[in-house]
């Protein structure tokens, strides 16, 4: 069965700073992998996504991804955080079998402080 | 081009009232689910439907209904309302062409049972 896992439920920053939100995947058959951000009061939005095209993801927002089966990671990061990065992200992963639940994280909520 | 519309963002009920949840969306998805949100507990998938007519049970399927009856629309039905049911839901569509496409949320129903 799959899981997800993400460590910490909270990371604070200063602004500038690397971000590192971490994610760690338990499936069976090489799964796909999301990232998704949620600002206060509202849904969820993709930041990127790995479908095994290439191991590293760019998203949006300069946020990416490093998929790494040797580690069942998929890890977010940004080189210097903004101000307007504080959110609660969750990864979530699919598993490639034809079915179509998705599981998600429980989540991990970015502060930047100035 | 709306997305995902839920309605209403904001509910206050009494234990043992019924209500239903809107969502609709109108980027002809065939994918929709509901999902609800507790702290510390990321997502957790209720109901999902890969087309219309066509409805399943995700991890916590207790106390809720769901049917298909149109592509666009996938209400959520609590029978009888629990404070254990006090959440943020939310809804959320993709294309059903593989689990590899990411899902378009809507904004949230805020609820409440007292």
């Amino acid at each position: 069965a799959q899981s997800v896992t993400q460590l910490g439920s909270h990371v604070s920053v200063s602004e500038g700073a690397l971000v590192l939100l971490r994610c760690n995947y338990s499936s069976s058959v090489p799964p796909y992998l999301f990232w998704y951000v949620q600002y206060p009061n509202q849904g969820l939005q993709l930041l990127l996504k790995y479908t095994s095209a290439a191991t590293l993801v760019k998203g949006i927002n300069g946020f990416e991804a490093e998929f790494k089966k040797s580690e069942t990671s998929f890890h977010l990061t940004k080189p210097s955080a903004h101000m307007s990065d504080a959110a609660e992200y969750f990864c979530a992963v699919t598993e490639n079998t034809g079915g179509f639940k998705t599981i998600f994280g429980a989540g991990t909520r970015l502060f930047v402080k100035a | 081009n709306a997305g995902v519309t839920q309605t209403p963002k904001f509910q206050v009920l009494k234990t043992g009232q019924s209500m239903t949840l809107q969502c609709a969306q109108d980027m002809n998805h065939e994918y929709m689910s509901w999902y609800r949100q507790d702290p510390g507990m990321g997502l957790r998938l209720i109901h999902y439907s890969v087309g219309a007519g066509i409805t399943d049970q995700g991890e916590v399927p207790n106390g809720y209904n769901v049917s298909r009856s149109t592509t666009e629309d996938f209400p959520l039905r609590l029978l009888s309302a629990a404070p254990s049911q006090t959440s943020v839901y939310f809804c959320a569509s993709s294309e059903y062409r593989g689990s590899n496409q990411p899902q378009h949320f809507g904004d949230g129903t805020r609820l409440s049972i007292l």
